[in-house]
């Protein structure tokens, strides 16, 4: 079945470690997006990106960063400078490179806590 | 700026009992509106796009109408399972993102 990974469903993070979240998908979209949730919100972009090896921040990408060195893959790294990073972490993915009218599909997300 | 505004918040309703949702937006050349439906600890997943006002979707017991200013999903005979966040997006002239809305808690009690 097509669909998108996304991985560990659970994470932690220590005081100035960097995390890495990951998302896999096999829909043979171009473009994919990482987005966060939190209780009350909606959901905000991060990063997005429309091809290979190509990535744009989003509305809060700061304390974030990413790669997108196969079509089939957008990790995302939580780094230290992320001062409030306890969220629930979605990765989505679309056709036509993100632009048109294509829906986003989501993965199941990743929930980061700090210890 | 794009904006969505989903209300209400939370509803709560006994099967069999019909009722909508609605999303209010305000975008730039409006080039899709989408609904998604999210359980609790899952991902969004997608149920609509809406493209232009006047136009419906249907899938099973939801309906999704569009006009110039806002969508309803509309729950006939809602059953317990239909218990989720409902989420409003909105994609609009040349922008590459989604503007989501908020989210209406839906419980349906049997």
């Amino acid at each position: 079945d097509g669909g998108i990974t996304q991985s560990p469903k659970y994470l932690f993070r220590k005081e100035g470690q960097n995390v890495t979240l990951s998302c896999e998908q096999n829909l043979n979209h171009d473009a994919m997006y990482w987005y966060r949730q939190d209780p009350g919100q909606g959901l905000r972009l991060i990063y997005y990106s429309q091809i290979v090896n190509d990535f744009q921040k989003g509305d809060i990408a700061e304390g974030y960063s990413v790669s997108r060195e196969k079509k089939e893959s957008f990790p995302l790294t939580v780094t230290s400078a992320q001062k409030n990073p306890t969220a629930f972490y979605l990765c989505a993915s679309s056709g036509g490179q993100g632009f048109g009218n294509q829906p986003q599909h989501f993965g199941d997300g990743t929930r980061l806590s700090i210890l | 700026e794009d904006q969505v505004t989903q209300s209400p918040e939370a509803l709560r309703l006994q099967e069999g009992e019909s009722s909508s949702l609605n999303c209010s937006y305000t975008v730039s050349g409006l080039r899709g509106l989408f609904w998604y439906r999210q359980d609790p600890g899952k991902g969004p997943e997608f149920l609509f796009t809406l493209y232009s006002a006047g136009e419906e979707k249907e899938k099973e017991r939801l309906k999704a109408t569009l006009t110039k200013k806002e969508s309803f999903l509309h729950i006939t005979a809602p059953k317990p399972e239909d218990s989720a966040t409902y989420l409003c997006a909105v994609k609009g002239g040349s922008n590459y993102k989604l503007t989501f809305g908020k989210g209406t808690l839906l419980t349906v009690n049997p």
